[in-house]
């Protein structure tokens, strides 16, 4: 059985500092990445996907993927309070195609002013 | 580009009726189509994937019979709860995937929140 695995949290991190969210996921065929934030009573958005190993950045975010120790992460820089929401982490096991994407349980960020 | 709407985005219902949530794909064409629940303070569940033309497939513990699927077109997906109960009270979100995308990013809807009474 497919499994990802995030820290429910809450993880509470000044503004201004550095969040770093933390996925582990167990296929090791898993192909494609993905991050996504939701906002309470609010559907999931996409932030970044990532699919290479190494480091992807866009804008304050960076996802780090780690394929030889099954390990994705997002580094969010310079905190703000709009950044509090549940991180989602979701994995599929190629890179196009119907296949579901696994999700994580989420990570609930609060970003403390 | 990528939007995907869903309506009604709440609804409020009385037990043993019937609600039907629309999804649809704006701009994008979606051959594949998930439908997720979320319970308060709980992650997404996938509920089961809807492929145009053809059966939904069913998660297990679903019942296919009481959550009613139907990808009739490209841009379009509907789940109709039958017979509603206050236990069916939820928060259904839909997903679609560009299928003119080779990147297997998963789009959400807005979600529907159902209250039955």
């Amino acid at each position: 059985q497919k499994e990802v695995e995030q820290n429910s949290g809450p993880l509470s991190v000044p503004e201004g500092a550095i969040a770093s969210l933390n996925c582990t996921y167990s296929d090791r065929g898993s192909q494609s990445f993905f991050w996504y934030r939701q906002y309470s009573g609010k559907s999931p958005e996409l932030i970044m996907s990532i699919y290479s190993n190494g480091d992807k950045e866009d804008g304050r975010f960076t996802a780090q993927l780690n394929k030889a120790s099954q390990y994705v992460s997002l580094l969010i820089r310079d905190s703000q309070p709009s950044d509090s929401a549940t991180y989602l982490c979701a994995v599929n096991e190629a890179n196009f195609g119907n296949e579901k994407l696994t999700f994580g349980t989420g990570t609930r960020l609060t970003i403390i002013p | 580009g990528a939007v995907v709407s869903q309506h009604p985005s709440r609804v409020i219902c009385k037990s043993g009726t019937s609600v039907k949530i629309e999804c649809r794909s704006l701009d994008f064409q979606a051959t594949t189509m998930f439908w997720y629940r979320q319970f308060p303070k709980q992650s997404l569940m996938l509920m089961a994937t809807s492929n145009e033309g053809s059966k939904a497939t069913y998660e297990q513990g679903v019942e296919k019979d009481k959550f009613l699927i139907n990808h009739a077109s490209l841009t379009l997906s509907t789940l109709t709860v039958t017979s509603a109960h206050p236990e069916d009270s939820s928060f259904y979100i839909c997903s679609a995937r560009d299928a003119g995308r080779n990147t297997g990013e998963l789009f959400f809807g807005e979600g529907s929140r159902l209250t039955v009474l």
